[in-house]
C-alpha cells in the first residue's frame, strides 16, 4: 500500500464550486504540506502543518484552506474554485525526526472550468 | 534575485555518459539540500539529500555541495534511458524551517 495517498486523483470541476482535496498517510510522520504545481512555476507551498495544533500558510495560501483532522489526515479546501486554480496538487509528508526529507502522494489533477 | 535557478534544459546526454545538472540558491541560511526526479505527469521522488560541503555518492549519483558559493550539483554516471525526468533541486528554506523551497527543475533526456 502506498505510504502517502491522496484522493480524488483527477477531479473536473466548474468555477464557483467547493472542492476538498484529501491527503492520508500511514508513515507516521508529524509534517505535512500541500504544493501546488505549475507548468514552468514549479512546486509552490500552499499550506503546512507540524502537527494537529499546528498549521501555517505558505507562500500562495489565497483561496485556499487546510484542515488537519489527525495526525495521518490533511485536507485542502477550495471554498470557490476558480480557473487559475486549475493544477497538480501535491501532499507531502516528513518526519520530525528525520533530516527534512519530504516524501510525495501521487497527487491531484484539479481542473476548474 | 530568483530563490533557487535551474537550467531548464532540455540537457540531453547519450546513453552511458554522466549527466551533470546543476542548481544555485540564494538563502545563506539553507543546510539542508535535496534533489527530487520527477516523470511527466508523477510525483517528485527524493533521489539524493546532503547536508556538508563536498560529495556524497549513492549508487550512480553523487551530490555535491558548496555553501560559500551556494551551489550544489548532481551528477549522474551511467546515464541510462529511464533516468530521462525533471530533477528538482530543493534547498531547506532556511535554517530549522522544515519547509523545501524548489527551483523549476532541468529536464534531462538521455539518448540510447
Amino acid at each position: 500500500d502506498a505510504d502517502v495517498t491522496q484522493t480524488p486523483r483527477n477531479r473536473i470541476t466548474k468555477t464557483g464550486k467547493r472542492i476538498m482535496l484529501e491527503c492520508s498517510q500511514t508513515k507516521g510522520h508529524d509534517r505535512m504540506y500541500w504544493y501546488r504545481q505549475d507548468p514552468g512555476l514549479g512546486l509552490r507551498l500552499i499550506y503546512y502543518s507540524f502537527d494537529v495544533k499546528d498549521i501555517n500558510k505558505g507562500e500562495i495560501s489565497d483561496g485556499y484552506s487546510v484542515s488537519r483532522q489527525a495526525q495521518a489526515k490533511f485536507s485542502l479546501s477550495l471554498e470557490s474554485a476558480i480557473p487559475n486554480q486549475t493544477a497538480l496538487y501535491f501532499c507531502a509528508t516528513s518526519a520530525v525526526a528525520g533530516d527534512n526529507e519530504q516524501f510525495f502522494g501521487p497527487g491531484t489533477r484539479l481542473t476548474v472550468l | 534575485q530568483k530563490e533557487v535557478e535551474q537550467n531548464s534544459g532540455p540537457l540531453s546526454v547519450p546513453e552511458g555518459a554522466i549527466a551533470s545538472l546543476n542548481c544555485t540558491y540564494s538563502d545563506r541560511g539553507s543546510q539542508s539540500f535535496f534533489w527530487y526526479r520527477q516523470y511527466s505527469g508523477k510525483s517528485p521522488e527524493l533521489i539524493m539529500s546532503i547536508y556538508s560541503n563536498g560529495d556524497k555518492e549513492d549508487g550512480r549519483f553523487t551530490a555535491q555541495l558548496n555553501k560559500a558559493s551556494q551551489y550544489v550539483s548532481l551528477l549522474i554516471r551511467d546515464s541510462q534511458p529511464s533516468d530521462s525526468a525533471t530533477y528538482l533541486c530543493a534547498p531547506e528554506r532556511g535554517a530549522g524551517s522544515y519547509q523545501l523551497t524548489f527551483g523549476k527543475g532541468t529536464k534531462l533526456s538521455v539518448i540510447p
